[in-house]
């Protein structure tokens, strides 16, 4: 069974502050990873792709991909109030349907 | 911008009642996917079609749940009969072959009562 496992918070940050959610995965064959956001009430919006790893910044957001310890982040950066909402990891392996964790709630505090 | 079609917006239905959900892809996307998510919980797959084939149903509970797609564009899944527990949002999503991500639609969030 493919696992995606993400601290389901909520995570409360200052407004400014840098927010950093974590996503750790169990099959070592998984290639694409990806972030969601997810306001209350609405559909999934993906945010980031990353494919290798490393570092990869898009404006306020760098995902952060480590596959040799199975974990993927995501920062963002001069933290919003807009920003509050429920972050999702999600992974698959080449033409397999996205695993995605349980999601994390993060709340910007002004 | 090019949007995933999803309708309706909201269904209350009574338990043993059928609920049917619809969904349009992106234009040219040949992959859908139905999933289902559980307040607090991720979203979790149902089935994937490949055009107008099921690539995956392995998590679709066949004893009440039906998806199709019969010319491989729009799809429909059904529900019959409902239950409480299946109260949830039921999302469609499509992609292209490059796996590039998703593009969800707006969901139907069901309420069983």
């Amino acid at each position: 069974q493919k696992e995606v496992e993400q601290n389901s918070g909520p995570l409360s940050v200052p407004e400014g502050a840098i927010a950093s959610l974590n996503c750790t995965y169990s099959d070592r064959g998984s290639q694409s990873f990806f972030w969601y956001r997810q306001y209350s009430g609405k559909s999934p919006e993906l945010i980031m792709s990353i494919y290798s790893n490393g570092d990869k910044e898009d404006g306020r957001f760098t995902a952060q991909l480590n596959k040799a310890s199975q974990y993927v982040s995501l920062l963002i950066r001069d933290s919003q109030p807009s920003d509050s909402a429920t972050y999702l990891c999600a992974v698959n392996s080449g033409n397999t349907p996205l695993v995605f964790g349980k999601g994390t709630r993060l709340s910007v505090i002004a | 911008e090019a949007e995933v079609a999803q309708s309706p917006r909201y269904k209350i239905t009574e338990k043993s009642q059928a609920v049917a959900f619809w969904c349009d892809p992106i234009s040219g996307h040949a992959t859908l996917y139905w999933y289902r998510q559980i307040l607090g919980q991720g979203p979790e797959l149902l089935v994937q079609f490949q055009d107008e084939s099921v690539v995956d149903d392995s998590q679709l509970p066949k004893d009440r749940f039906s998806a199709e797609r019969l010319k491989g564009v729009d799809s429909t899944l059904k529900i019959q009969p409902a239950e409480l527990g299946d109260s949830a949002m039921y999302l469609c999503a499509s992609s292209l072959p490059d796996w590039s991500g998703y593009t969800f639609g707006s969901g139907t969030r069901l309420t069983v009562v």
